[in-house]
């Protein structure tokens, strides 16, 4: 049951688009379309960004889009924003019948 | 209007227990997984537990098995977390989620849970 692998950090500049990857097994993302993509501004609880590897929830901008190819998900926000500026979680169903985490990556938009 | 209220949180001495409570209100509740998941101060989020909607099924992070038990009571709409053998590594915020489809789409805010003496 070891979390995702994200990367701790990425930055980019307002206006453009970056990419955080989220890496599992073929236990996890690479068996179920079940990865889900989390915002965590500080001091607030997380708030669902994408569910079923692509599916924006209604009222999230459609800069936020999800994929996945392989054991590898990857969350990408397009024309940055400074209120895009958060920790970003992923998640995923496992062959275990539970739901791991990744370990998290801060957003800096510079 | 979704809302998760989460109440129990406090202090407990190692080896101890306590009961974390989640009130659900502005959606039907019964057709619904709901889970816990847990954040220990500054670091990531951990899934915890999830409980089926009659309450049949039941999955737990290896970590809290059998110390932690998750139950449900649909007539109330509300959720349960009864935490026992309490160590230093359970300190965290504890939140409550709905869970659609292993998306857990609403949160509540959370409650502070600091095991220690």
């Amino acid at each position: 049951q070891s979390a995702l692998t994200q990367p701790p950090s990425v930055s980019g500049s307002p206006g453009q688009s970056v990419t955080i990857s989220c890496t599992g097994t073929s236990s996890d993302i690479g068996s179920y379309n079940r990865v889900s993509w989390y915002q965590q501004p500080p001091g607030t609880a997380p708030k669902v960004m994408i569910y079923g590897v692509s599916n924006r929830p209604s009222g999230v901008p459609d800069r936020f889009s999800g994929s996945k190819s392989g054991n590898t998900a990857s969350l990408t926000i397009s024309g940055l924003q400074a209120e895009d500026e958060a920790d970003y979680y992923c998640s995923s169903y496992t062959s275990s019948k539970i739901v791991i985490f990744g370990g998290g990556t801060k957003l800096t938009v510079l | 209007e979704v809302q998760l209220v989460e109440t129990g949180g406090g202090l407990v001495q190692p080896g101890g227990s306590l009961r974390l409570s989640c009130a659900a209100s502005g959606f039907n509740y019964n057709p619904f997984w709901m889970s816990w998941v847990r954040q220990a101060p500054g670091k990531g989020l951990e899934w915890v537990a999830n409980i089926a909607q009659d309450g049949s099924e039941k999955y737990y992070v290896d970590s809290v098995k059998g110390r932690f038990t998750i139950s449900r009571d649909n007539a109330k709409n509300s959720l349960y977390l009864q935490m026992n053998s309490l160590r230093a590594e359970d300190t965290a915020v504890y939140y409550c989620a709905r869970e659609n489809w292993s998306c857990q789409d609403y949160w509540g805010q959370g409650t502070l849970v600091t095991v220690s003496s």
